[in-house]
């Protein structure tokens, strides 16, 4: 069974502090592992991604770490703001076809 | 641009009672999925259709069944729906033109009773 392992379940972060979500994954074969935000009553939206070749994407205050060799990455956000509060799903590209982790619901204290 | 529409919304059904969800996707976007999303559990995939004409099986198609019944359009059915079926079901599209990017609808809650 493919698996996607994220860590914590829930995270409470003060406004202007650093929120961190861990994921880990199993098969080497998987080459795209995005970061999807999903908002109350809303679907989820790709929010950043990286590929194997790239040990670290940033855009903005959103910084995704990938170390190969560990089978790990993580989603780091800078600056957290009460408008980040959302849940937060790492997942992995098999062919055609995205595997989920469990999800992070994130809550930024003002 | 729409995106993903899926229906309906909001349904109740009663153990038993059959139901199908619709999905359409304006994105002309080659391959669609759909996907269950429970507390605790995540986004699990159900079925997916990589092209039009067909279809495999995910993490858990058990009491499902799927129809993608042109390239816009991929319907998912409950044959006789039961209380483990209740969840939030997401119908979601990609394309390799869109970088694997998968884009999804807004949800269907669905509760069996």
């Amino acid at each position: 069974q493919q698996q996607v392992k994220q860590s914590p379940q829930s995270l409470i972060v003060q406004k202007g502090g650093i929120s961190i979500i861990n994921c880990a994954y199993e098969n080497t074969a998987f080459d795209y592992f995005p970061w999807y935000q999903q908002f109350p009553g809303k679907g989820p939206a790709l929010l950043i991604a990286i590929r194997p070749d790239v040990s670290e994407k940033k855009e903005g205050r959103f910084t995704i770490s990938f170390n190969k060799s560990a089978k790990q990455f993580s989603l780091h956000i800078m600056d957290s703001q009460p408008g980040d509060s959302a849940t937060y799903f790492c997942a992995a590209h098999p062919t055609n076809k995205l595997i989920f982790g469990t999800g992070t619901l994130l809550a930024v204290q003002p | 641009n729409a995106g993903v529409t899926q229906t309906p919304k909001f349904q109740v059904l009663k153990t038993g009672q059959s139901m199908t969800l619709q999905c359409a996707q304006d994105m002309n976007h080659n391959s669609m999925y759909w996907y269950r999303q429970d507390p605790g559990m995540g986004l699990r995939l159900i079925y997916y259709s990589a092209s039009e004409g067909t279809t495999d099986k995910g993490e858990v198609p058990n009491g499902y069944n799927v129809s993608r019944l042109n390239k816009r359009e991929f319907s998912l059915r409950l044959e006789s729906a039961a209380p483990s079926q209740t969840s939030v079901y997401f119908c979601a599209s990609s394309d390799r033109n869109s970088g694997n990017t998968i884009y999804f609808g807004e949800g269907s809650w669905l509760t069996v009773v």
